[in-house]
Protein backbone atom coordinates (compact mmCIF):
# COMPACT_ATOMS: atom_id res chain seq x y z
CA UNK A 1 0.00 0.00 0.00
CA UNK A 2 1.20 3.61 -0.96
CA UNK A 3 2.06 5.50 1.95
CA UNK A 4 -0.17 8.80 0.31
CA UNK A 5 -2.90 7.47 -1.87
CA UNK A 6 -4.55 10.04 -4.54
CA UNK A 7 -6.71 9.33 -7.11
CA UNK A 8 -5.07 10.24 -10.03
CA UNK A 9 -7.96 11.94 -11.98
CA UNK A 10 -8.13 13.81 -14.21
CA UNK A 11 -11.29 15.65 -13.31
CA UNK A 12 -13.04 17.30 -15.79
CA UNK A 13 -15.25 19.90 -14.32
CA UNK A 14 -17.10 23.23 -16.39
CA UNK A 15 -15.80 26.57 -14.73
CA UNK A 16 -17.67 27.71 -12.28
CA UNK A 17 -18.20 23.75 -10.55
CA UNK A 18 -17.55 22.97 -7.19
CA UNK A 19 -14.62 20.14 -6.91
CA UNK A 20 -13.26 17.95 -4.51
CA UNK A 21 -10.17 16.02 -4.04
CA UNK A 22 -9.46 13.24 -1.49
CA UNK A 23 -6.41 11.82 -0.40
CA UNK A 24 -5.64 8.37 2.29
CA UNK A 25 -2.22 8.30 4.13
CA UNK A 26 -0.76 4.90 6.09
CA UNK A 27 1.02 6.29 9.18
CA UNK A 28 -1.28 7.32 11.91
CA UNK A 29 1.45 9.24 13.52
CA UNK A 30 2.00 11.10 11.05
CA UNK A 31 1.84 15.53 11.72
CA UNK A 32 1.13 17.57 9.58
CA UNK A 33 0.05 17.62 5.62
CA UNK A 34 -0.06 20.26 3.04
CA UNK A 35 -1.58 20.24 -0.22
CA UNK A 36 0.51 21.68 -2.85
CA UNK A 37 -0.03 22.48 -7.14
CA UNK A 38 2.04 21.73 -9.61
CA UNK A 39 1.19 23.25 -13.09
CA UNK A 40 2.12 21.30 -16.24
CA UNK A 41 6.56 21.41 -16.29
CA UNK A 42 6.81 23.06 -13.38
CA UNK A 43 7.83 22.97 -9.90
CA UNK A 44 5.17 22.31 -6.65
CA UNK A 45 4.24 25.15 -5.67
CA UNK A 46 2.59 24.84 -1.73
CA UNK A 47 -1.50 25.82 -1.77
CA UNK A 48 -2.21 25.42 1.94
CA UNK A 49 -1.27 23.98 4.91
CA UNK A 50 -4.20 21.28 6.18
CA UNK A 51 -4.95 22.00 10.12
CA UNK A 52 -7.18 19.75 12.35
CA UNK A 53 -9.72 22.36 12.45
CA UNK A 54 -9.91 22.72 8.80
CA UNK A 55 -8.79 25.96 6.88
CA UNK A 56 -10.22 28.01 4.32
CA UNK A 57 -8.31 29.88 1.77
CA UNK A 58 -10.56 32.21 -0.69
CA UNK A 59 -12.56 29.04 -2.80
CA UNK A 60 -9.87 26.20 -1.54
CA UNK A 61 -11.20 24.39 2.08
CA UNK A 62 -8.86 21.53 2.87
CA UNK A 63 -10.11 18.94 5.76
CA UNK A 64 -7.92 16.68 7.69
CA UNK A 65 -10.08 13.45 9.26
CA UNK A 66 -7.05 11.44 11.40
CA UNK A 67 -9.63 9.07 12.18
CA UNK A 68 -9.67 7.72 8.87
CA UNK A 69 -6.40 9.18 7.74
CA UNK A 70 -7.64 11.35 4.63
CA UNK A 71 -7.72 14.84 4.14
CA UNK A 72 -9.38 17.21 1.56
CA UNK A 73 -9.43 19.66 -0.90
CA UNK A 74 -12.36 21.63 -2.09
CA UNK A 75 -12.39 24.18 -4.72
CA UNK A 76 -15.31 26.13 -5.22
CA UNK A 77 -16.46 28.66 -8.07
CA UNK A 78 -13.72 26.88 -10.46
CA UNK A 79 -11.86 28.99 -12.67
CA UNK A 80 -10.09 28.25 -15.53
CA UNK A 81 -6.49 28.70 -14.06
CA UNK A 82 -7.13 26.11 -11.33
CA UNK A 83 -6.47 23.35 -13.83
CA UNK A 84 -3.27 21.80 -12.47
CA UNK A 85 -2.27 18.49 -10.63
CA UNK A 86 -2.91 18.96 -6.86
CA UNK A 87 -0.42 17.18 -4.82
CA UNK A 88 -1.07 15.50 -0.87
CA UNK A 89 2.03 15.94 0.88
CA UNK A 90 2.07 14.14 4.33
CA UNK A 91 4.88 14.68 6.59
CA UNK A 92 5.70 11.41 8.45
CA UNK A 93 6.89 10.56 12.09
CA UNK A 94 10.74 11.40 11.15
CA UNK A 95 9.59 14.76 9.80
CA UNK A 96 10.31 13.71 6.19
CA UNK A 97 7.68 14.32 3.50
CA UNK A 98 5.80 11.91 1.53
CA UNK A 99 4.44 12.87 -1.51
CA UNK A 100 1.04 11.76 -3.49
CA UNK A 101 1.09 11.05 -7.00
CA UNK A 102 -1.06 13.82 -7.82
CA UNK A 103 -4.76 14.55 -8.73
CA UNK A 104 -5.16 16.50 -12.12
CA UNK A 105 -7.98 18.58 -12.63
CA UNK A 106 -8.99 20.04 -15.80
CA UNK A 107 -11.71 23.26 -15.62
CA UNK A 108 -13.11 23.83 -19.41
CA UNK A 109 -14.68 26.68 -20.15
CA UNK B 1 9.67 32.68 1.67
CA UNK B 2 12.89 31.89 0.19
CA UNK B 3 14.08 32.33 -3.54
CA UNK B 4 15.83 29.41 -4.84
CA UNK B 5 17.62 29.57 -8.00
CA UNK B 6 18.42 26.44 -9.83
CA UNK B 7 20.95 25.67 -13.37
CA UNK B 8 20.76 24.85 -15.41
CA UNK B 9 16.77 24.60 -16.02
CA UNK B 10 17.17 21.76 -18.91
CA UNK B 11 19.78 19.50 -20.58
CA UNK B 12 20.02 16.93 -23.22
CA UNK B 13 22.69 14.70 -21.92
CA UNK B 14 24.61 11.52 -23.42
CA UNK B 15 24.26 8.56 -21.81
CA UNK B 16 27.25 7.71 -19.94
CA UNK B 17 28.22 11.84 -18.74
CA UNK B 18 27.97 13.02 -15.70
CA UNK B 19 26.33 16.71 -15.14
CA UNK B 20 26.03 18.90 -12.37
CA UNK B 21 22.65 20.70 -10.71
CA UNK B 22 23.31 23.80 -9.35
CA UNK B 23 21.20 25.44 -6.47
CA UNK B 24 21.49 29.01 -5.09
CA UNK B 25 19.27 29.90 -2.24
CA UNK B 26 19.12 33.80 -1.68
CA UNK B 27 19.02 33.17 2.64
CA UNK B 28 20.91 30.82 4.68
CA UNK B 29 18.43 27.77 5.34
CA UNK B 30 19.44 25.10 7.40
CA UNK B 31 17.89 22.31 5.30
CA UNK B 32 18.13 21.59 2.19
CA UNK B 33 16.82 18.80 -0.06
CA UNK B 34 17.16 17.23 -3.26
CA UNK B 35 13.95 15.49 -5.22
CA UNK B 36 13.24 13.77 -8.44
CA UNK B 37 10.16 13.01 -10.45
CA UNK B 38 10.34 11.15 -12.94
CA UNK B 39 7.84 11.42 -16.20
CA UNK B 40 4.40 10.70 -14.79
CA UNK B 41 5.65 10.47 -11.24
CA UNK B 42 5.12 12.17 -7.71
CA UNK B 43 8.14 13.23 -6.39
CA UNK B 44 10.97 11.32 -4.65
CA UNK B 45 13.25 12.65 -1.62
CA UNK B 46 17.11 11.59 -3.20
CA UNK B 47 18.69 13.11 -0.47
CA UNK B 48 19.10 15.56 2.74
CA UNK B 49 22.25 17.72 1.87
CA UNK B 50 24.02 18.64 4.92
CA UNK B 51 26.45 21.48 5.44
CA UNK B 52 29.76 20.90 6.02
CA UNK B 53 29.14 17.15 5.86
CA UNK B 54 28.27 14.04 3.84
CA UNK B 55 24.52 13.99 2.53
CA UNK B 56 21.99 11.73 3.75
CA UNK B 57 20.68 9.51 1.20
CA UNK B 58 17.39 7.96 1.28
CA UNK B 59 16.88 4.08 0.02
CA UNK B 60 17.46 3.53 -3.57
CA UNK B 61 20.11 6.26 -3.65
CA UNK B 62 23.75 6.14 -3.31
CA UNK B 63 26.49 8.72 -3.23
CA UNK B 64 28.53 7.56 -6.50
CA UNK B 65 25.62 8.13 -8.12
CA UNK B 66 23.99 11.05 -6.84
CA UNK B 67 27.23 13.47 -5.35
CA UNK B 68 25.48 16.18 -3.00
CA UNK B 69 27.93 19.23 -2.40
CA UNK B 70 27.04 21.93 0.53
CA UNK B 71 29.78 24.12 1.17
CA UNK B 72 27.80 26.78 2.68
CA UNK B 73 23.90 27.30 3.86
CA UNK B 74 23.07 28.98 0.82
CA UNK B 75 24.75 26.74 -1.88
CA UNK B 76 24.26 23.01 -3.01
CA UNK B 77 24.89 20.87 -6.18
CA UNK B 78 23.46 17.35 -7.07
CA UNK B 79 25.95 15.71 -9.62
CA UNK B 80 23.87 12.86 -11.68
CA UNK B 81 26.50 10.30 -12.32
CA UNK B 82 27.37 8.09 -15.58
CA UNK B 83 23.47 8.95 -16.83
CA UNK B 84 21.31 6.17 -18.84
CA UNK B 85 17.96 7.24 -20.18
CA UNK B 86 16.28 6.29 -16.70
CA UNK B 87 17.49 8.78 -15.21
CA UNK B 88 15.93 11.38 -17.54
CA UNK B 89 13.69 13.53 -14.91
CA UNK B 90 13.40 16.49 -13.28
CA UNK B 91 15.70 17.48 -10.24
CA UNK B 92 14.22 19.72 -8.03
CA UNK B 93 16.09 21.55 -5.06
CA UNK B 94 13.72 22.33 -2.31
CA UNK B 95 14.87 24.27 1.35
CA UNK B 96 12.39 24.27 4.46
CA UNK B 97 10.67 26.79 6.12
CA UNK B 98 9.84 26.43 9.66
CA UNK B 99 8.96 30.16 10.13
CA UNK B 100 5.17 29.60 9.50
CA UNK B 101 4.63 27.24 12.64
CA UNK B 102 2.76 24.67 10.76
CA UNK B 103 5.43 22.37 10.62
CA UNK B 104 8.05 21.40 7.35
CA UNK B 105 6.65 23.49 4.88
CA UNK B 106 8.55 23.10 1.67
CA UNK B 107 9.57 25.41 -1.16
CA UNK B 108 11.31 24.26 -3.97
CA UNK B 109 13.69 25.52 -7.17
CA UNK B 110 12.05 25.67 -10.30
CA UNK B 111 13.85 22.41 -11.57
CA UNK B 112 16.71 20.68 -13.75
CA UNK B 113 14.99 19.02 -16.67
CA UNK B 114 17.41 16.44 -17.85
CA UNK B 115 16.76 14.12 -21.05
CA UNK B 116 19.50 11.36 -21.70
CA UNK B 117 19.62 10.26 -24.73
Amino acid sequence: RKEVEQDPGPFNVPEGATVAFNCTYSNSASQSFFWYRQDCRKEPKLLMSVYSSGNEDGRFTAQLNRASQYISLLIRDSKLSDSATYLCVVEDSSYKLIFGSGTRLLVRP
Amino acid sequence: SAVISQKPSRDICQRGTSLTIQCQVDSQVTMMFWYRQQPGQSLTLIATANQGSEATYESGFVIDKFPISRPNLTFSTLTVSNMSPEDSSIYLCSVEDRAGGSGNTIYFGEGSWLTVV
